[in-house]
């Protein structure tokens, strides 16, 4: 299935560091979404982006919906420990009045304390 | 206010068997969405349902069907198990049919043997 591009897969990093990832994808988006998963878990919603060149925050994330519409990035300030966990970007596609998000492959974070 | 329910948490059936999931969505919320998460992987969208009807379906075959209830809960039915369906059943529920804001569940682990 349809899925998108998001680098890397997996990060190793001391705890403190800032962590970037980014998302593309072939197709134009309308709504850019980050989430995280824990083992267990369902996704939960870190961000939401819904117009071009949109920066927005979320206590020490950030995200930026690209211009061309086909790309996405997340930077995480400071890790912490509870930081931990697998980020994944997804862009909301609404067909003939349904909404469907595709997702990227997932980020595996580890903080090495 | 309880977040999206899903029923079993795990669950092993053999090939060939049929699987039924349930999913309560938050209270509240009438569209329910369902994907399959194969491990290592990002989310697949399978269906959505908003008020009792289908309103969307991703690149899933036949063996899978789904149905919504008058409470808004919902039911995934999987027949003639392969072993590829072994995967994380994840449900998410929303307000309204075209938001981006959707709730994900723990989701149910099936395994097929």
């Amino acid at each position: 299935g349809q899925q998108l591009n998001q680098s890397p897969q997996s990060m190793f990093i001391q705890e403190g560091e800032d962590v970037s990832m980014n998302c593309t994808s072939s197709s134009i988006f309308n709504t850019w979404l980050w989430y995280k998963q824990d083992p267990g878990e369902g996704p939960v919603l870190l961000i939401a982006l819904y117009k071009a060149g949109e920066l927005t925050s979320n206590g020490r994330l950030t995200a930026q919906f690209g211009i061309t519409r086909k790309d996405s990035f997340l930077n995480i300030s400071a890790s912490i420990p509870s930081d931990v966990g697998i980020y994944f970007c997804a862009g909301q596609q609404i067909i003939q009045g349904a909404q469907k998000l595709v997702f990227g492959q997932g980020t595996r974070l580890t903080i090495n304390p | 206010d309880a977040g999206v329910t899903q029923s079993p948490t795990h669950l092993i059936k053999t090939r060939g068997q049929q699987v039924t999931l349930r999913c309560s969505p938050i209270s509240g919320h009438k569209s329910v969405s369902w994907y399959q998460q194969v491990l290592g992987q990002g989310p697949q969208f399978i269906f959505q349902y908003y008020e009792k009807e289908e309103r969307g379906r991703g690149n899933f075959p036949d063996r899978f069907s789904a149905r919504q209830f008058p409470n808004y809960s919902s039911e995934l039915n999987v027949n003639a198990l392969l072993l590829g369906d072994s995967a994380l059943y994840l449900c998410a529920s929303s307000a309204v049919q075209s938001t981006y804001e959707q709730y994900f569940g723990p989701g149910t682990r099936l395994t097929v043997t």
